[in-house]
């Protein structure tokens, strides 16, 4: 049973253009949620992340809102850049909800593709 | 201190044989969780640490998995009798447990081939 789900394996945007990636969750538990960037031979890097309490949280480039009623959240990079190609992994926690649980729960990632 | 470390980075073994795997946390954190990654999916939780009590573990960590956090610092993760399905990149990440809903931080992970 997946509970974090992205549903678009791949993405491909030029560069200067907005990317938008997608995610989806079952779990109205989670309390938390994170985006994170993983390139290849290394392991994931935290981005952006957003309390269950807000619905957008701004980093520089990075954006995600979150729309609980719809149990969707959304990362949207602008201006997109080549150095952002790389597979954007979405990850939720039900920290407060499951009594202190700190595990993530990841969906399968998009490998998004900026093209100069 | 320059981040998550993980030892070794790469792993082949056979079948049957045991292995244990090395994480070193960023120095001031005191929560260490160890996950595993398969080809094409998302990093999948496996136990957590706060200090050297483990908390949590999941129904993936099977009785041939153990993990240890004896003094608090870095950890161990072995792996009895491997079997072809233990195949994976397990991961390391450390966070800090004075504020709730902080970021994780990544090791590089180990790649374990058993062939």
């Amino acid at each position: 049973d997946q509970q974090v789900k992205q549903n678009s394996p791949s993405l491909s945007v030029q560069e200067g253009r907005i990317s938008i990636l997608n995610c989806d969750y079952t779990n109205s538990m989670f309390d938390y949620f994170l985006w994170y960037k993983k390139y290849p031979a290394e392991g994931p890097t935290f981005l952006i992340s957003i309390s269950s309490i807000k619905d957008k949280n701004e980093d520089g480039r990075f954006t995600v809102f979150l729309n609980k009623s719809a149990k969707h959240l959304s990362l949207h990079i602008v201006p997109s850049q080549p150095g952002d190609s790389a597979v954007y992994f979405c990850a939720a926690s039900a920290f407060i909800t499951q009594g202190g649980s700190e595990k993530l729960v990841f969906g399968k990632g998009t490998k998004l593709t900026v093209n100069p | 201190d320059t981040g998550v470390s993980q030892d070794p980075r790469h792993k082949i073994t056979k079948r049957g044989q045991n292995v244990t795997f090395r994480c070193d946390p960023i120095s001031e954190h005191n929560r260490l969780y160890w996950y595993r990654q398969t080809l094409g999916q998302g990093p999948e939780f496996l136990t957590y640490f706060q200090n050297e009590a483990q908390l949590e573990k999941s129904r993936l960590l099977s009785d041939r998995f153990s993990a240890e956090r004896p003094k608090g610092s870095f950890s161990t993760l072995e792996i009895q009798r491997t079997e072809q399905g233990d195949s994976a990149m397990y991961l390391c990440a450390s966070s800090q447990g004075q504020v709730m809903n902080t970021e994780a931080f990544f090791g590089q992970g180990t790649r374990l081939t058993v062939v």
